[in-house]
């Protein structure tokens, strides 16, 4: 079973709808991430929670919200998706536990595919 | 601003000879370094790391170089294969202040390696 998932797996929206995309972990890590991919500009952080009542902007964060309803569960919301929106979406979770040797490693999940028309 | 550079957007390679990609960075706050490697349809991967502290960590047909005085890190892999036909992302973290656990990325590089 996956580690990290994410629903849906593609998604075709029109201009201004609302859009949810869901990420759910099972590696009981503490910190979870959003980012896209957009060819040419590799992977951009959306958003980051440390924890529960931690979130954080990235570096491309207008234009998006996020919930972390859990521990294991961060979601990410275009209140109003555009066309250059259209990306790869990626979540991705790490652990604080510095006595594990992969404390400074993310784990991503498979990817959302969204298109916005 | 790009404060990780991965200049090179392809490469080719024939199957067992050395495949080498490179990746720049701008930031000194950054002292941790990652590769991940990216299939289609598929999420990035981990697949090996190295610590400032360090100008070499190898990983099987796998190694990382860094030449922090240059910001500069390399991924040597040898021989390459087919399989290893993917995008491959360099990625920088500081290991202190606020922006401890963040990676930041680069464009990546597409890896083909031919029969």
């Amino acid at each position: 079973d996956a580690d990290v998932t994410q629903t849906p797996r593609n998604r075709i929206t029109k201009t201004g709808k609302r859009i949810m995309l869901e990420c759910s972990q099972t590696k009981g890590h503490d910190r979870m991430y959003w980012y896209r991919q957009d060819p040419g500009l590799g992977l951009r952080l959306i958003y980051y929670s440390f924890d529960v009542k931690d979130i954080n902007k990235g570096e491309i964060s207008d234009g998006y919200s996020v919930s972390r309803q859990a521990q294991a569960k961060f979601s990410l919301s275009l209140e109003s998706a555009i066309p250059n929106q259209t990306a790869l979406y990626f979540c991705a979770t790490s652990t604080s536990d510095l006595e594990l040797s992969s404390y400074n490693e993310q784990f991503f999940g498979p990817g959302t595919r969204l298109t916005v028309l | 601003d790009q404060q990780v550079k991965q200049n090179s957007p392809s490469l080719s390679v024939q199957e067992g000879r050395i495949s080498i990609l490179n990746c720049d960075y701008t930031n000194s706050m950054f002292d941790y370094f990652l590769w991940y490697k990216k299939y289609p349809a598929e999420g990035p991967t981990f697949l090996i790391s190295i610590s400032s502290i360090k100008d070499k960590n190898e990983d099987g047909r796998f190694t990382v170089f860094l030449n922090k005085s240059a910001k500069h890190l390399s991924l040597h892999i040898v021989p390459s294969q087919p399989g290893d036909s993917a995008v491959y992302f360099c990625a920088a973290s500081p290991l202190s202040g606020t922006s401890y656990g963040k990676l930041t990325f680069g464009q990546g590089t597409i890896l083909t390696v031919h029969p």
